[in-house]
């Protein structure tokens, strides 16, 4: 069946470091794909999203590009902030096939002064 | 910004009690999803309706939970006997989705955090 693999965390950054997390998937159809970010106590956002091959979804200096041939959607970020720890959640949707929305385990950043 | 609310908030209870969580999605998304999230699980995909009509509910433990959409603007999650073991984050996300057409993405509400003691 389908399925995200995200890198184990906690990512823990210095202020201002480059990020990237990983995030592989299999999938028997041409999914979306999403990463979504949890602040503490709240729920789930959107942060960024790729509906096909060679997109890049990007959004508050987060970026992440669709690459079929090696099944990723890495997560990256130039230079990160104290406010951007937080869990960070890779996802497909496989449109087309059930639509459902399969969520990686979620990857912890902690970024200090 | 339109918004899926989840209600209540926080809730505890007392084992072999019935819980219900209702969710109202956003107006004209026409499928939602139900998700449980536990340290140990992560997120947990329970029910998704389209058109308020049911599509899977095989992650969802039969016996004890149920989850309905009476209209449009209500769904209902229902655990009935609660247990200990059911304490968790329950989240409702909508979204629309119609044929091969653009999608974007699901909207999360701020959760359900249930306590069963």
């Amino acid at each position: 069946g389908d399925s995200v693999t995200q890198m184990e965390g906690p990512v823990t950054l210095s202020e201002e470091a480059f990020l990237t997390i990983n995030c592989t998937y299999t999938a028997t159809g041409y999914p979306s794909l999403f990463w979504y970010v949890q602040y503490p106590g709240e729920g789930l956002q959107l942060l960024l999203k790729a509906t096909k091959a060679d997109d890049k979804g990007s959004n508050k200096g987060f970026e992440a590009t669709y690459r079929k041939e090696t099944t990723s959607f890495h997560l990256e970020k130039g230079s990160v902030q104290v406010s951007d720890s937080a869990v960070y959640f890779c996802a497909l949707s496989d449109r087309g096939n059930t639509d459902k929305l399969i969520f990686g385990t979620g990857t912890r950043l902690q970024v200090f002064p | 910004d339109a918004r899926v609310t989840q209600t209540p908030r926080h809730k505890v209870t007392e084992m072999g009690q019935e819980v219900t969580m209702r969710c109202q999605p956003i107006l004209g998304h026409n499928t939602v999803f139900w998700y449980r999230q536990t340290m140990m699980q992560g997120l947990e995909l329970l029910a998704y309706f389209r058109n308020r009509a049911p599509l899977d509910d095989s992650g969802m433990p039969k016996d004890r939970f149920s989850a309905e959409m009476p209209d449009a603007t209500l769904a209902t999650l229902k655990i009935q006997p609660s247990e200990p073991r059911d304490s968790a984050v329950y989240f409702c996300a909508s979204g629309y989705l119609e044929g091969q057409g653009t999608f974007y993405g699901y909207t999360f509400g701020s959760g359900t955090r249930l306590t069963v003691v």
